[in-house]
């Protein structure tokens, strides 16, 4: 069966510090991969997307960027944060045909 | 980008009574429309897939219907129980892409 790993659960980080941000699916490959933002008082926004290794689709221009080095890892980072980037980031995975959407356990950031 | 709305906001109900949520989104390109429950600090959890006009979904005490001519679908959950308290999410996927569009969600307070 598939599974998603997401960490760390959670994390604070000064302004100004650079951010990595992990997750990883084991039992499938070539899934489609995201990265999902809840800020403040907000619903879930979209934060990237990729179809296969190396392709990223950016949603919203931000402070972040994400990367795909391989088939099965997925990572958000950001070289200096701002206070704006505390939220709950969620990481998800699917076979990208409209169906089986499956979530990771999430990480709350927050930059002090 | 996609425009899902979801009302009310919040909910609060007593414990049994019967509740009933909207999610709107529009019916060009439509492919699927997902429901999920989703509890603070927690990976959103999926309750349905609904793809067919008129179909109708029950898990328990939760059901759904969808409209994919006018663009929206009904959660219904019966006797409301506090373990139901959560953030109800609708996101249709539209199949012009590989991603889901959350609505902003509503948020269900069920107290005894």
């Amino acid at each position: 069966s598939q599974t998603i790993h997401q960490w760390p659960a959670t994390l604070v980080q000064p302004v100004g510090s650079p951010l990595s941000l992990e997750c990883t699916v084991e039992g499938t490959s070539n899934p489609n991969l995201y990265w999902y933002r809840q800020a403040a008082g907000r619903g879930l926004q979209l934060l990237f997307y990729s179809v296969g290794i190396g392709q990223i689709s950016s949603e919203v221009p931000q402070n972040l960027s994400a990367s795909r080095p391989q088939d099965r890892q997925f990572i958000l980072s950001s070289k200096k944060l701002l206070l704006s980037d505390s939220g709950f980031y969620l990481c998800a995975w699917s076979f990208g045909d409209g169906y089986g959407y499956t979530f990771g356990s999430g990480t709350r950031l927050t930059v002090v | 980008i996609l425009n899902v709305e979801q009302s009310p906001q919040s909910l609060h109900v007593q414990e049994g009574d019967s509740t009933n949520f909207t999610c709107s989104f529009p019916s060009s390109n439509f492919y699927a429309l997902h429901w999920y429950r989703w509890e603070t600090a927690k990976s959103p959890e999926a309750l349905f897939v609904m793809t067919l006009n008129g179909d109708e979904k029950k898990k328990g005490r939760i059901s759904a219907t969808l409209n994919t001519k006018e663009g929206y679908s009904y959660l219904y959950i019966k006797g409301s129980q506090p373990e139901d308290s959560a953030t109800y999410l609708c996101a249709p996927f539209t199949g012009g892409g590989n991603k889901l569009t959350f609505g902003t969600g509503t948020q269900l307070k069920v107290e005894l």
